[in-house]
């Protein structure tokens, strides 16, 4: 059984540039949430998709957009990165929008120059 | 609003010493689920408990346990004989949006 799938696992970029992040969730999840950990910080809620809407979202600039897919994999896009984007970026699925029962991914290091 | 306090920015102990971590959270919600999660060096986010509002029991799985006390708003860790596997940083974080403490970093020397 397949947990929870993140690609690509590191990527650098410069600023002003976009970037695309993916996910796949856990078999049998239906909802992704994305989280931006920042460097010696805990994980910041950045927005949660179920059935292929956003549901929930955190303080976080209209750069960051994202979507879900049929399938239930999701996108995560930045618009315009800033150095302060550099983080790692961390999926998380669940059923339903029950996230008590939320099993994280590996996590994508983004690192912008 | 939703907090999560965790107090100790870093801890080190020797192999075999137990050591606590400190987590105390706010929330004006009466139902609400508190996680630890282990963050090693790989970077992905292990789950080590979960527990609810209405169930202040406390738990002990191997060398791990937990204290929850809501009188007191804190959901504390503590690892009993603690192994060098354990260096880590630990993550207490509060449901809804999982609302995450800055996290503590704990250092086990051998």
């Amino acid at each position: 059984d397949a947990g929870v799938t993140q690609s690509p696992t590191h990527l650098i970029k410069t600023r002003g540039q976009q970037v695309t992040l993916r996910c796949s969730p856990k078999s049998g999840h239906d909802t992704v949430s994305w989280y931006q950990q920042a460097l010696g910080q805990g994980p910041q809620f950045i927005f949660q998709y179920y059935e292929e809407e956003e549901r929930q979202r955190g303080n976080f600039p209209d750069r960051f957009s994202g979507h879900q897919f049929p399938n239930y994999s999701s996108e995560l896009n930045v618009n315009a990165l800033l150095l302060g984007d550099s983080a790692l970026y961390l999926c998380a699925s669940s059923h339903g929008l029950r996230v008590e029962t939320q099993y994280f991914g590996p996590g994508t290091r983004l690192l912008v120059l | 609003a939703q907090k999560v306090t965790q107090a100790q920015t870093e801890i080190s102990v020797v192999e075999k010493e137990d050591v606590t971590l400190d987590c105390v959270y706010e929330t004006r919600d009466t139902t609400y689920y508190l996680f630890w999660y282990k963050q090693p060096p790989s970077g992905e986010l292990v789950f080590l408990i979960r527990r609810n509002s209405f169930d202040e029991q406390n738990e002990i799985s191997g060398r791990y346990s937990w204290n929850f006390q809501k009188s007191t708003s804190s959901f504390n860790f503590t690892i009993t004989a603690s192994q060098v596997v354990d260096s880590a940083v630990y993550f207490c974080a509060l449901l809804f949006r999982l609302v995450f403490g800055a996290g503590t970093i704990l250092r086990v020397k051998s």
